[in-house]
């Protein structure tokens, strides 16, 4: 199985931030990689799929960037509603894998 | 309204079953592979398995495999998840997904809580 690892585990952070989290797969899964937001007792809400494409109707200050092994995600200029946990998947081959999440909470 | 609505949780006790459904609205499932993807509390997501969109191919998680069955009826806009020899570590919230062609998981349902507990 492919293992995702996602840093930092959380980070704390001012409206207006900048913030980037980073992805790696244990293996290269080209740009079979999805970014997700999730807030407490919510389904999770797509990002970003292939890596670096938006998912329609999300803003364009969240973007996506990488291939193979290391990816990262970048929001910028950060609003009350984007404080969540943020978490890639790779659908580069089965069984799918999640990393375990960055918590994004307020500074 | 595009949804996807899971139901079928609950509290159940070692070894027994459960079925869960995912029901799409606002949109037509059968143009959809659908997967089911689980997380327990304070874990993170687990896949655990996924139908294609017209039910000829399915794949497991290891821990799923052999307990778990997915199924769909695209007359009713639906997929099933029968989870059989239930255990304590499958207690977690189930969601359904859709997958469209060359994306990931575009839409999620609002999870269904399944817990296995004597």
């Amino acid at each position: 199985d492919i293992q995702m690892t996602q840093s930092p585990s959380s980070l704390s952070a001012s409206v207006g931030d900048r913030v980037t989290i980073t992805c790696r797969a244990s293996q290269a899964v080209s740009n079979y990689l999805a970014w997700f937001q999730q807030k407490p007792g919510k389904a999770p809400k797509s990002l970003i799929y292939a890596a670096s494409s938006l998912q329609s109707g999300v803003p364009s200050k969240f973007r996506g960037s990488g291939s193979g092994t290391d990816f990262t995600l970048t929001i910028t200029s950060l609003q009350p509603d984007d404080f969540a946990t943020y978490f890639c998947l790779q659908y580069s081959s089965y069984p799918f894998t999640f990393g375990p999440g960055t918590k994004v909470d307020f500074k | 309204q595009v949804q996807l609505v899971e139901s079928g949780g609950g509290v159940v006790q070692p070894g027994t079953s459960l079925r869960l459904t995912c029901e799409a609205s606002g949109f037509t499932l059968s143009s959809y592979a659908v997967h089911w993807i689980r997380q327990a509390p304070g874990k993170r997501l687990e896949w655990v398995t996924v139908i294609s969109f017209r039910g000829g191919y399915q794949k497991y998680a290891e821990s799923a495999r052999g307990r778990f069955t997915i199924s769909r009826d695209n007359s009713k806009n639906t997929v099933s998840l029968q989870m059989n020899s239930l255990r304590p570590e499958d207690t977690a919230v189930y969601y359904c997904a859709r997958r469209p062609e060359g994306n990931s998981f575009d839409l999620w349902g609002q999870g269904t809580m399944v817990i296995v507990s004597s």
